[in-house]
C-alpha cells in the first residue's frame, strides 16, 4: 500500500525567513496532493493542494512543488509570520480506493 | 455554528463504559469521516460514509461502531475501549467521496479511557 514519509517532524524558523516541508510517498499512480494546518487546538484545514498534471502551484506566500519523477512534493512558506506557527500534514490521494494517506506532520515555529 | 460540529468536545470514560461521539455538518456534504489522530501519527482513517453507506473500515476493532442516520449526521459508538484508544477523533465531511474533495474537519472530541 501506499506509505507516505513527511519531514521534517518539527521545524524552526526565524520570523520573515522560509520554511519548506517535504513528503515522499511510494504509489507513482497517486494523482492528488493536499496539505493541511492545523493550528494548536483546532480543526485541520485545508491550505493547499495540487494534481499530478501540475509541477508547482502558489497562493500569496505559500507554494507547492511536485516532481513525480522523484514522488515527492513540498510545501513552501515564505516570509513567515507568527501565524504560520501550527502543524502541517501532507497527503497522499491513493488510486486503488480514492482515499486520503496522510504524512505523521510537522510542526512549525515562528521564532520572533 | 456553522460546518461541522463534534460533541462531546472531552470524554473521560473507563474501559467498562459505553458512550458515543456525535458529529452534525451543515455544509450538505454527502460523505462523512471518523479520523483518529494521536501525537505525532499520521491521521488514522477509520470510517467513510458516502450517502449514509459504509464505504470504508479500514480494519477498526469492533468495539468502534459507526452509525450513519443520514448524510448529516455521523456518531461513533464506543464500549470496551482500551487506554491507546485514548486520542483525538475528528469527523470530517466533503462534498463527495472522492478525496480530491475538500475535507471538511470538526473541532475533534478528546478522548480519554481509563
Amino acid at each position: 500500500g501506499e506509505n507516505v514519509e513527511q519531514h521534517p517532524s518539527t521545524l524552526s524558523v526565524q520570523e520573515g525567513d522560509s520554511a519548506v516541508i517535504k513528503c515522499t510517498y511510494s504509489d507513482s499512480a497517486s494523482n492528488y496532493f493536499p496539505w493541511y494546518k492545523q493550528e494548536l487546538g483546532k480543526r485541520p484545514q485545508l491550505i493547499i493542494d495540487i494534481r499530478s498534471n501540475v509541477g508547482e502551484k502558489k497562493d500569496q506566500r505559500i507554494a507547492v512543488t511536485l516532481n513525480k519523477t522523484a514522488k515527492h512534493f513540498s510545501l513552501h512558506i515564505t516570509e513567515t509570520q507568527p501565524e504560520d506557527s501550527a502543524v502541517y500534514f501532507c497527503a497522499v490521494r491513493m488510486d486503488s480506493n480514492y482515499q486520503l494517506i496522510w504524512g505523521a506532520g510537522t510542526k512549525l515555529i515562528i521564532k520572533p | 455554528e456553522t460546518g461541522v460540529t463534534q460533541t462531546p468536545r472531552h470524554l473521560v470514560m473507563g474501559m467498562t463504559n459505553k458512550k458515543s461521539l456525535k458529529c452534525e455538518q451543515h455544509l450538505g456534504h454527502n460523505a462523512m469521516y471518523w479520523y483518529k489522530q494521536s501525537a505525532k501519527k499520521p491521521l488514522e482513517l477509520m470510517f467513510v460514509y458516502n450517502f449514509k453507506e459504509q464505504t470504508e473500515n479500514n480494519s477498526v476493532p469492533s468495539r468502534f461502531s459507526p452509525e450513519c442516520p443520514n448524510s448529516s449526521h455521523l456518531f461513533l459508538h464506543l464500549h470496551t475501549l482500551q487506554p491507546e484508544d485514548s486520542a483525538l477523533y475528528l469527523c470530517a465531511s466533503s462534498q463527495g467521496a472522492d478525496s480530491t474533495d475538500t475535507q471538511y474537519f470538526g473541532p475533534g472530541t478528546r478522548l480519554t479511557v481509563l
